[in-house]
């Protein structure tokens, strides 16, 4: 079972760009590495998914290192709407019948004007 | 992505009674349902895990006789929360896995509120 580590909170600047890191030591070979955003009273949303090395969609990249014993979700020049609770989920989920996907505490982002 | 829909998104009821939350996944046949709640300012703790036509699978603390799950179809699962108290209000999240690939989708939340 794959547990995750991130900062609790980081504050950032409209326009900056943000990284935040989730550390994930015992991950399995078959495991991959998401990342999902949630807004207040809201389900937690599908922003960006990763194997290995780099993925990058319309909202974000995502940088694993070879080892792949953490993960960083790069958002590019961040706007007020940004500000949520970003979490990284790691897991197997071809074995979604077993697995149990555990959410670590999450990030709290605070983008400033 | 899905589409995972969740009914009601807020409901209030009495200490006592009973109520049900619908988790419906609109855009395919989920074989696999989570069910995970959520405090105000704290993460989402799983509580079961549902597979369809069979029983599901709870966390350990979480009371199976009080949540009940039931996943009787590919695209929906119910939690009904059974003589329900004020302690059992919270944010109920589902979320569905569609038995191949390697995302699972999130439904809106339902806010239950026992007074």
């Amino acid at each position: 079972l794959a547990k995750t580590t991130q900062p609790i909170s980081m504050d950032s600047y409209e326009g900056q760009e943000v990284n935040i890191t989730c550390s994930h030591n015992n991950i399995a070979t078959n495991d991959y590495i998401t990342w999902y955003q949630q807004f207040p009273s809201q389900g937690p949303r599908f922003i960006i998914q990763g194997y290995k090395t780099k993925v990058t969609n319309e909202v974000a990249s995502l940088f694993i290192p070879a080892d792949r014993k953490s993960s960083t979700l790069s958002l590019p020049r961040v706007s007020l709407s940004d500000t949520a609770v970003y979490y990284c989920l790691v897991g197997d989920m071809s074995r979604a019948r077993t697995y149990k996907y555990i959410f670590g505490t999450g990030t709290r982002l605070k983008v400033l004007a | 992505g899905a589409v995972v829909s969740q009914h009601p998104s807020r409901v209030i009821c009495k200490s006592g009674t009973s109520v049900k939350i619908e988790c419906r996944s609109l855009d395919f046949q989920a074989t696999t349902m989570f069910w995970y709640r959520q405090f105000p300012k704290k993460s989402l703790m799983l509580m079961a895990t549902s597979n369809e036509g069979s029983k599901a699978t709870y966390e350990q603390g979480v009371e199976k006789d009080k949540f009940l799950i039931n996943h009787a179809s590919l695209t929906l699962s119910t939690l009904t929360v059974t003589s329900a108290h004020p302690e059992d209000s919270s944010f109920y999240i589902c979320s569905v896995h569609r038995g191949s690939g390697n995302t699972i989708y999130f439904g809106e939340g339902s806010w239950l509120t026992v007074v």
